[in-house]
């Protein structure tokens, strides 16, 4: 089935720890970004990319690495996690960042205690 | 800044009434909207979109929403509401620097 797929689905860290969330397209789609989404907060972009090797920031980069080496994987990387990071985070991809539907996957609660 | 604002929280209606879910935005030219869907656990879905041309749009599930220019709205609205419309519901913008602007959501319950 196309579309976007994020791992795990589910993931507890302890402070400090270092992990990986996936993401993965197979719609080639040039435009990918990863988003978190908090209670009353709406969802708030981390990091985003327009093609495989370029990468920016979003709103809110602080604590996340981000890396496109590929146009389908866009992974986003907690280097030493806190306890703020406990969220909702979403992967979304579309063809364009122009006017375009942005595909979302199914989203990955972390938890860090 | 560009921003979105979703006045309404949480918003409870009865099966088969109407409803109206109220989003504004800032942004200083024509803007791309969205309305999104979220059920619970789940991802985000579409609803609708808004590019340009008429300024009424529809979209899945019975939903349509309305282009306002001058009170810089883009209200969702439906005639009948059906108890699995229960959901949270987000409306978004696109500027022209690419980066999608959500606004803080709206949480529909549905009274049987």
């Amino acid at each position: 089935n196309a579309g976007v797929t994020q791992t795990p689905k589910f993931q507890v860290l302890k402070t400090g720890q270092s992990m990986t969330l996936q993401c993965a397209q197979d719609m080639n789609h040039e435009y990918m970004s990863w988003y978190r989404q908090d209670p009353g907060m709406g969802l708030r972009l981390i990091h985003y990319s327009v093609g495989a090797g370029i990468t920016d920031q979003g709103e809110v980069p602080n604590g996340y690495n981000v890396s496109r080496s590929t146009t389908e994987d866009f992974p986003l990387r907690l280097l030493s996690a806190a306890p703020s990071q406990t969220s909702v985070y979403f992967c979304a991809s579309s063809y364009s960042d122009r006017p375009a539907e942005r595909i979302f996957g199914s989203g990955t609660r972390l938890t860090v205690v | 800044a560009q921003s979105v604002t979703q006045p309404d929280i949480h918003i409870t209606v009865s099966e088969g009434a109407s409803l109206e879910l109220r989003c504004n935005y800032s942004y200083g030219a024509t803007p791309y909207l969205f309305w999104y869907v979220q059920s619970p656990g789940q991802g985000l879905q579409l609803l609708l979109k808004y590019f340009s041309g008429d300024t009424l749009v529809q979209g899945i599930k019975g939903f349509e929403a309305e282009f306002k220019r001058s009170q810089s709205s883009f209200n969702l609205r439906k005639p009948s509401v059906h108890w699995s419309d229960a959901a949270e519901y987000f409306c978004a913008v696109l500027p022209n620097t690419g980066k999608l602007i959500f606004g803080q959501g709206t949480t529909l319950q549905v009274k049987p």
